[in-house]
């Protein structure tokens, strides 16, 4: 159980071009989801927190019209990245918990996207 | 800010010894940890996790020790495979939210 997927697990773009990555729980339904960007031989960094139905939350230094979140069923979030630059190049990881918003609950997280901006 | 880090960036382990892997917080309020394995180019995997309310848990083949005096988690892992080879990340837990530390690359010899 507790399965969590992304589409596509690879994908290469021009610069200026925009990027939508999906991020699905399989088996549970999944109340809050959140996006994570990991550079190369670095730790993973909170993009966003996403609840169903509600505006995303963003981190700090995290550019909202950049990185549009959008989680409008309760097994589905989407991840835009808008006009892609080299340096958005990077591994996004999303992940998902069942518990009701607020409460610890354990985050099992998909098998991240690859993006290349070119 | 305060964070999650870890003391030592690489381990190597002979196969079939154990693993210890060690990791410091700054945040006092964290109640919940977490262990993750993370193998190359896939996402973290959960392996174990304490709540601050608990110094110890066991899992299979590995435990967890959480000491709070010292602001202080460690991963055990028993009987080393080849297949534990990857990055170890701990995360502390407020609410909803996890901090991750900066990653143990475990290699495991054979």
């Amino acid at each position: 159980g507790a399965v969590v997927s992304q589409h596509p697990s690879r994908v290469i773009c021009k610069s200026g071009t925009s990027v939508k990555i999906e991020c699905r729980s399989l088996d549970f339904q999944a109340t809050t989801m959140f996006w994570y960007r990991q550079f190369p031989k670095q730790s993973l960094m909170l993009m966003a927190t996403s609840n169903e139905g509600s505006k995303a939350t963003y981190e700090q230094g995290v550019e909202k019209d950049k990185f549009l979140i959008n989680h409008a069923s309760l097994t589905l979030s989407t991840l835009t990245v808008t006009s892609a630059h080299p340096e958005d190049s990077s591994f996004y990881i999303c992940s998902a918990i069942a518990g009701e918003p607020g409460t610890t609950d354990t985050q099992y997280f998909g098998p991240g996207t690859r993006l290349t901006v070119l | 800010g305060e964070s999650v880090g870890l003391h030592l960036p690489t381990l190597s382990v002979q196969e079939g010894d154990n693993s210890i892997i060690n990791c410091a917080y700054s945040n006092s309020a964290s109640d919940y940890f977490i262990w993750y394995k993370q193998e190359s180019g896939k996402g973290p995997q959960f392996i174990i996790d304490i709540r601050s309310n608990m110094d110890k848990r066991q899992g299979q083949r590995v435990t967890v020790l959480l000491n709070k005096t010292v602001k202080h988690l460690s991963l055990q892992i028993a009987a080393t495979q080849p297949g534990d080879s990857a990055v170890y990340f701990c995360a502390e837990g407020n609410d909803y939210k996890l901090s991750f530390g900066a990653g143990t690359t475990v290699t495991v010899r054979a």
